[in-house]
This record gives C-alpha cells, sequence and structure tokens, in this order.
C-alpha cells in the first residue's frame, strides 16, 4: 500500500516562531489532507489540498502532486498550536476514498 | 457546515458487557462512513468503511463479530463493541465524507471520539 511519511516526528518551538512541516507519499493521491489533532484528540480539518496552494490566516499549505510532497507552515505560532498534525492521502483510483495517515508530527509551543 | 458528532464521549464499562457508539453527520448526508481506532501517541488505525445500507468493509485483522458496524440512513452509523474487554479499551473516531460536501474529492470530517475504558 501507499506509504505516508511525515517529518519531523516532534517539533519544540518558542510562540512567535515558524515552523515547517512535511509529508512525502509513495503514489499518486486524489487527495491529500491535513488534520490537527487537539489535546481531547478531536481531528481538526486544517485543509483539504490535493495539490496548489492555500492559506487560512497564519497556516499555509503547499502540495507538488508531481513530486509527490506536500509542507505544511505555521507563522507566528501560538500555544494553542499545540497538537499533533497529520497528513491523509487518498489513493489515486481509490473507490471508497480511504485515507491513509501518516505518523503525525508532535508539535509543542512554549509561551 | 460538516460536523460530524459522536456519542457518547466517553464510555467506562465492565468486561464483558456491550458498548454501541453513535457517528451522525449533523448538516449533510453522508454517503460513506470510516471507523478508527488510535492508541496512545500513535496514529489513527482505519478499523472499517461503510456505505449506507451496505455491509460494511472491514480492514485485515479486525474481527467482525467483535467490532459491529451498522449504516443505517445516511446521517448515521453506529459501532458496537460486543462483549468488550480490556484490550478493547481505546479511542474510537468516526468520520464521514459526502459527494454533496466535496464531490468526487473525499474529503473526511472527523467526529471527537469515543473514549471506552473496560475494566
Amino acid at each position: 500500500g501507499i506509504q505516508v511519511e511525515q517529518s519531523p516526528p516532534d517539533l519544540i518551538l518558542q510562540e512567535g516562531a515558524n515552523s515547517t512541516l512535511r509529508c512525502n507519499f509513495s503514489d499518486s493521491v486524489n487527495n491529500l489532507q491535513w488534520f490537527h489533532q487537539n489535546p481531547w484528540g478531536q481531528l481538526i480539518n486544517l485543509f483539504y489540498i490535493p495539490s496548489g496552494t492555500k492559506q487560512n490566516g497564519r497556516l499555509s499549505a503547499t502540495t507538488v502532486a508531481t513530486e509527490r510532497y506536500s509542507l505544511l507552515y505555521i507563522s507566528s505560532s501560538q500555544t494553542t498550536d499545540s497538537g499533533v498534525y497529520f497528513c491523509a492521502v487518498v489513493v489515486r483510483g481509490s473507490t471508497l476514498g480511504r485515507l491513509y495517515f501518516g505518523r503525525g508530527t508532535q508539535l509543542t509551543v512554549w509561551p | 457546515g460538516a460536523v460530524v458528532s459522536q456519542h457518547p464521549s466517553r464510555v467506562i464499562c465492565k468486561s464483558g458487557t456491550s458498548v454501541k457508539i453513535e457517528c451522525r453527520s449533523l448538516d449533510f448526508q453522508a454517503t460513506t462512513m470510516f471507523w478508527y481506532r488510535q492508541f496512545p501517541k500513535q496514529s489513527l488505525m482505519l478499523m472499517a468503511t461503510s456505505n449506507e445500507g451496505s455491509k460494511a468493509t472491514y480492514e485485515q485483522g479486525v474481527e467482525k463479530d467483535k467490532f459491529l458496524i451498522n449504516h443505517a440512513s445516511l446521517t448515521l452509523s453506529t459501532l458496537t463493541v460486543t462483549s468488550a474487554h480490556p484490550e478493547d479499551s481505546s479511542f474510537y473516531i468516526c468520520s464521514a465524507s459526502s459527494r454533496e460536501t466535496s464531490g468526487s474529492s473525499y474529503e473526511q470530517f472527523f467526529g471527537p471520539g469515543t473514549r471506552l475504558t473496560v475494566l
């Protein structure tokens, strides 16, 4: 099956710093989503981004489908950004839309 | 839009009892619903995929008779953990997708999860 690799596995930042999270995938995809899992376990949809670039406030994401990677940028990080960030993809040709998840990046932002 | 709810959020039960978890899409009709399990500090593990009105498709290694899934309507799916044992303790999360909200893109929206503890 498709491999989804996220890096770094852990990231510790001071409030106000910027960061880049990376997601590499091993096959062509129909869909790529970035999620933030908060301390209570809820997965929050950040971006649906199978290709191109999107921005939402301090967050932005870029997916280069031809090179099979996606980047999530967090600018001016805040303590509320702490949590686990997951990348997940749907393999091209999927009929049910099964998501394959990476292992996540654990982000800790200190005040 | 695209809100998914789960109930209960937390349940503690005795070994041997059955537990039912409900997953509802509140503002859209879910063509497909998914059930995941997550252990501490790990990623989500897909257990099964269900389409409304048809039998669920289980992932390899997931016991169908242990984890019963019913997708009776376009807004409701249930997961029943039968004869629960301590090793079934985990965080269970559902998600839903719909062609209404995402066309053919299969964007998934997740419920808040249910924390099951079996004593």
